[in-house]
């Protein structure tokens, strides 16, 4: 089954302590991407990825890291969480150079940082 | 930068009654998309439709580039048609950025 696998589905933490958020697409997808979503505000990109080793910030990456040593693997990183940075969390991805470039989204992550 | 407007920010039905969401934006667009995200969170691609009209069971979306809008319609509401409905466009050559409205919270009721 074509999918995006999130993981955790919900993490509680504290402040300054490192986390990871893993996300991975079986359809071999060229970008990927991460999205939080706070009430109010909707969906905001954080980075994104073209390919392996290609990211780049999207609207808010401030307090974020990404990697994308694999095509099927981008985690986003909280070197030290924040609790501005408790929201909840989608990782997307679609393939690039076609007409139909829908955009799949995993269950999402929510993140308390306390 | 572009600007995304949904409207109305919240709808209530009751089952059977057909409504309409609109999506506008302020530029020019190359990829325009309408999800679901239902009670549970997770979200859904319904359409990619950065011009004309496609349909896709009791659902349609028609979008008139030109004028920078884009509709949603839902014919026949049910009950697991509630959720939040979201526009998201695209502006850059690869559609990367893709900049998503605040959404329509859609409500029905039996």
């Amino acid at each position: 089954e074509a999918q995006v696998t999130q993981n955790p589905r919900y993490l509680i933490t504290v402040t300054g302590k490192k986390l990871t958020v893993t996300c991975s697409q079986n359809m071999n997808h060229e970008y990927m991407s991460w999205y939080r979503q706070d009430p109010g505000l909707g969906l905001r990109q954080i980075y994104y990825s073209m390919n392996v080793e290609v990211t780049d910030k999207g609207d808010v990456p401030e307090g974020y890291k990404v990697s994308r040593k694999e095509k099927r693997n981008f985690p986003l990183i909280l070197e030290s969480p924040s609790p501005n940075q408790t929201s909840l969390y989608f990782c997307a991805s679609r393939t690039l150079g076609t007409t139909n470039e829908k955009l799949f989204f995993g269950s999402g992550t929510q993140l308390s940082v306390l | 930068g572009i600007q995304v407007e949904q409207s109305p920010p919240d709808l209530i039905l009751q089952e059977g009654a057909n409504s309409t969401l609109r999506c506008n934006f302020s530029d020019s667009v190359n990829n325009l998309q309408w999800f679901h995200q239902n009670p549970w969170g997770q979200l859904i691609n319904l359409f990619y439709i950065p011009s004309g009209t496609k349909q896709n069971g009791r659902l349609s979306a028609t979008t008139v580039a030109t004028e920078r809008y884009s509709l949603l319609y839902i014919s026949s509401s049910q009950t697991t048609d509630s959720g939040v409905y979201f526009c998201a466009v695209g502006y850059d050559q690869a559609g990367t950025a893709l900049i998503f409205g605040k959404g329509t919270t859609l409500s029905v009721s039996s």
